[in-house]
């Protein structure tokens, strides 16, 4: 079993939907980010938290909302969701050390 | 301000050939360097780390990676490359005493391996 589950796995919504992508992990680990993937642009961060009561905006989160349900669980709302935020969306964990570790990314085409 | 170059977008090299895949970065201050491994249909893998120490990193999967602070470069290489290396390969920095949420990746490179 994957260490960080992301789910859905891959979804096709409509202009102005409202979509959740959810995350967990059983890591143990604080701190939890949400980035996405464009071909030819890397990973850029979206957001990040490094315990339950803290939410900080990453590089690029304009149209985006998170929450953090608990330290196992993080999930990145699009609230009206639009083409260009059609991207693939990775889901990642840290720990007080350097190293995150990714989830196996949500595939998200927004129509 | 922090930033991280993968010059080649695709690297072609045959079973058995050793491979470099190229990095450089640029930070102020002591860099800690990240090699990462995205297979088709997955996320991105974990293969090794430089933070201080000897200059060369040996990570997962027969994977080394040198840091060359002069160059500011952080090649990753292999020895004899398989045919099931081939994935997309990012590279990241970060500053600020490796402070995660500072992580610059890379664009990625694409390594193929023919057999």
């Amino acid at each position: 079993d994957a260490d960080v589950t992301q789910t859905p796995r891959n979804r096709i919504t409509k202009t102005g939907k409202r979509i959740m992508l959810e995350c967990s992990q059983t890591k143990g680990h604080d701190r939890m980010y949400w980035y996405r993937q464009d071909p030819g642009l890397g990973l850029r961060l979206i957001y990040y938290s490094f315990d339950v009561k803290d939410i900080n905006k990453g590089e690029i989160s304009d149209g985006y909302s998170v929450s953090r349900q608990a330290q196992a669980k993080f999930s990145l709302s699009l609230e009206s969701a639009i083409p260009n935020q059609t991207a693939l969306y990775f889901c990642a964990t840290s720990d007080f050390g350097n190293t995150i570790y990714f989830g196996e990314g949500s595939w998200l085409t927004v129509v | 301000a922090q930033s991280v170059a993968q010059p080649e977008d695709q690297v072609n090299v045959a079973e058995g050939n050793p491979l470099t895949v190229k990095c450089t970065y640029s930070v102020s201050g002591n860099p800690y360097l990240f090699w990462y491994v995205q297979y088709p249909n997955r996320g991105l893998q974990f293969l090794l780390k430089y933070i201080t120490g000897d200059n060369l990193v040996k990570g997962s999967y027969g994977f080394e990676a040198e840091f060359n602070k002069s160059q500011t470069s952080f090649h990753l290489k292999k020895p004899s490359a398989l045919v099931s290396d081939s994935a997309l390969y990012f590279c990241a920095v970060s500053a600020r005493g490796g402070a995660t949420n500072k992580l610059i990746f890379g664009t990625g490179t694409l390594l193929a391996v023919q057999p």
